[in-house]
């Protein structure tokens, strides 16, 4: 069983409408929660995080965690082209070296058509 | 601020040559993380670095890796001899403190023929 699962996807969403981006996790301990966003050709940039259950909103982005159910998602409104790219869902590792210790989902690829 | 650095950005090698990667990291940031990107493994962490001490290399892959950071500004990362399935992207990211974030460099394109 992979630690960071992610359903790779390709999504495909028409522009304006909500990408539903989701993501589980194996490590009970694990305390804090990253979403990626890469570009083709391009690094991944954080574009959210998350360490409490539930809901946290930054502009068109929410993210949702639920640590019983060890379940991390991402929610794009009003979706864009430009929101077009491989999204990867990351987990901070449970505590003393294994902080910043950061394990990586295999991404979802995520496509807005006009 | 600049941000991360890396160097070279494509690196094209034979296979049993040296390949050394750098990585310049952000200033004040005491973290440094190497990451290899590939289609079939996703994104693997390899080393990371807490005030230029390794703290975990449980991802480099076998003992033809190693790693340096010298001091708070540099970084590489060496493959001896290099072989066609270490063809990836390696990306260098650093992180200040506690504070979470880690900032990802533009990567190096690593071919090995």
């Amino acid at each position: 069983q992979k630690e960071v699962e992610q359903n790779s996807g390709p999504l495909s969403v028409p522009e304006g409408a909500i990408a539903s981006l989701n993501c589980t996790y194996s490590d009970r301990g694990s305390q804090s929660f990253f979403w990626y966003r890469q570009y083709s050709g391009k690094s991944p940039e954080l574009i959210m995080f998350i360490y409490s259950n539930g809901d946290k909103e930054d502009g068109r982005f929410t993210a949702q965690l639920n640590k019983a159910s060890q379940y991390v998602s991402l929610l794009i409104r009003d979706s864009q082209p430009s929101d077009s790219a491989t999204y990867l869902c990351a987990v901070n590792g449970a505590g003393g070296t294994s902080y910043g210790k950061l394990t990586f989902g295999q991404g979802t690829i995520l496509t807005v058509h006009p | 601020d600049a941000g991360v650095i890396q160097s070279p950005r494509h690196e094209v090698t034979e296979m049993g040559q040296e390949v050394t990667l750098r990585c310049k990291p952000i200033s004040g940031h005491n973290s440094l993380f190497w990451y290899r990107q590939t289609m079939m493994r996703g994104l693997e962490l390899l080393i990371y670095f807490n005030n230029n001490v390794p703290i975990d290399d449980s991802g480099m892959p076998e003992d033809r890796f190693s790693a340096k950071m010298p001091n708070a500004s540099f970084s590489t990362l060496k493959i001896q001899p290099s072989e066609p399935r270490d063809s990836a992207v390696y990306f260098c990211a650093s992180m200040a403190g506690f504070t979470d974030t880690q900032y990802f460099g533009p990567g190096t394109r690593l071919t090995v023929l």
